[in-house]
């Protein structure tokens, strides 16, 4: 059974500072993992995607992984109350995407 | 464009009927992913197709559950006959290319089945 396992939180920080999402997965053939944020009520878009070891930013926002420890992360810095929603960590497995339960952040003004 | 749409956006039923869920994919996308919300199970992929054609269908709970794609622009999901524990938010999305690439996700479906 492939996994992807996320802290579902809620996880709390104050407006400014730096939010730090993480997520584990059970399988080591992994090529690409995704970022997707979902506000309540919407549906999910995409954050980042990443493929390689180490970081990748995009604005406030860096996508960490590292695939011999089967983990990938995501920070968002400088957090605003905008950013308040579920974060879901997907892999893809041969051509399909993988999603784990989402982490719930808000960021508190 | 207009991005996916589906629809109804709700649907309310009782146990026992039929329900049809419809999905239009990006034009020009060339496959299509039909997923499942819940509190309790997350986001589940349900079935997707490449270039009209199901691909993998082991995310079928039941064989209540049918999906269709008979052209590039149009898809359906059935359940039949639908109960209260397929209560949940069906989500359709579409990509193009290859899986490494993004996935659009249509507003989906919100179904209640009483």
């Amino acid at each position: 059974q492939k996994e992807v396992e996320q802290n579902s939180g809620p996880l709390s920080v104050p407006e400014g500072a730096i939010a730090s999402l993480n997520c584990t997965y059970s399988d080591r053939v992994s090529q690409s993992f995704f970022w997707y944020r979902q506000y309540s009520g919407k549906s999910p878009e995409l954050i980042m995607s990443i493929y390689s070891n180490g970081d990748k930013e995009d604005g406030r926002f860096t996508a960490q992984l590292n695939k011999a420890s089967q983990y990938v992360s995501l920070l968002i810095r400088d957090s605003q109350p905008s950013d308040s929603a579920t974060y879901l960590c997907a892999v893809n497995w041969g051509g399909k995407l993988i999603f784990g339960q989402g982490t719930e952040l808000s960021v508190k003004p | 464009d207009a991005g996916v749409i589906q629809s109804p956006r709700h649907e309310v039923t009782e146990m026992g009927q039929e329900v049809t869920l419809r999905c239009k994919p990006i034009s020009g996308h060339n496959s299509l992913f039909w997923y499942r919300q819940t509190m309790m199970r997350g986001l589940e992929l349900l079935i997707y197709f490449n270039n009209n054609v199901p691909i993998d269908d082991s995310g079928m709970p039941e064989d209540r559950f049918s999906a269709k794609m008979p052209n590039a622009s149009f898809s359906t999901l059935k359940i039949q006959p639908s109960e209260p524990r397929d209560s949940a938010v069906y989500f359709c999305a579409s990509i193009l290319g290859g899986p490494n690439n993004e996935q659009f996700f249509g507003p989906g479906t919100r179904l209640t089945v009483l």
